[in-house]
């Protein structure tokens, strides 16, 4: 049982570039979440998720597209990279009637 | 909206010290309430929760009270170890799952020897 895995831990884009930030959960949670962490601000929601197909938006949805076409997978894309993207990302999943987020290990993202 | 305010840090004690680290919040209606903490390259993990009023979490020694009156969810342990070091976040949520959590800055604790 690995929990929530995410992928890569680390990376480094130029301005403009694309990409995809990886998050699978082995635990058949409905509920999955990206939050960004920024220094001093705590970790603020981007894209929510409370199954297959469906989807919305957090507090910073901006710059960044979600699909959830399967239960264990919700990877988040990065259009086109901007420097106040430069975060730690981190994915979050959830079963229904709890109340307990299981956190991944976060991805460390440096847009130059 | 929800918002969630923490103690500013860092903090730094001694070990075996008497630890509180202060959380306010704003909201409507009852959020459930939660401690999360962050060890050094990982990711979060949940301390403690308290889903209504005079509810009290505790875990691992630490503990909290849901303060309706006072919209407070002081986070308190009475004998910290090293190994406590780590950054404490509240953080609260209105929704089932306990998605679309909204969190504080973070309280990065040190304890030394």
């Amino acid at each position: 049982n690995a929990g929530v895995t995410q992928t890569p831990k680390f990376q480094v884009l130029k301005t403009g570039q694309s990409m995809t930030l990886q998050c699978a959960q082995d635990m058949n949670h409905e509920y999955m979440s990206w939050y960004r962490q920024d220094p001093g601000m705590g970790l603020r929601l981007i894209h929510y998720s409370v199954g297959a197909g469906i989807t919305d938006q957090g507090e910073v949805p901006n710059g960044y597209n979600v699909s959830r076409s399967t239960t264990e997978d919700f990877p988040l894309r990065l259009l086109s990279a901007a420097p106040s993207q430069t975060s730690v990302y981190f994915c979050a999943s959830s079963g229904a009637g709890t109340d307990t987020q299981y956190f991944g290990p976060g991805t460390r993202l440096t847009v130059l | 909206g929800d918002s969630v305010t923490q103690m500013e840090g860092p903090v730094t004690l001694s070990e075996e010290a008497f630890l509180t680290i202060n959380c306010t919040y704003t909201a409507t209606g009852y959020p459930s309430l939660f401690w999360y903490v962050q060890y050094p390259g990982e990711g979060l993990q949940l301390l403690l929760k308290a889903t209504k009023a005079d509810d009290k979490g505790s875990n691992k020694g630490f503990e909290a009270t849901y303060r309706k009156e006072t919209t407070s969810f002081h986070l308190e342990k009475g004998s910290v170890q090293v190994s406590d070091s780590a950054v404490y976040f509240c953080a609260l949520s209105h929704f089932q799952g306990a998605q679309k959590l909204v969190f504080g800055q973070g309280t990065r604790l040190t304890i030394n020897p």
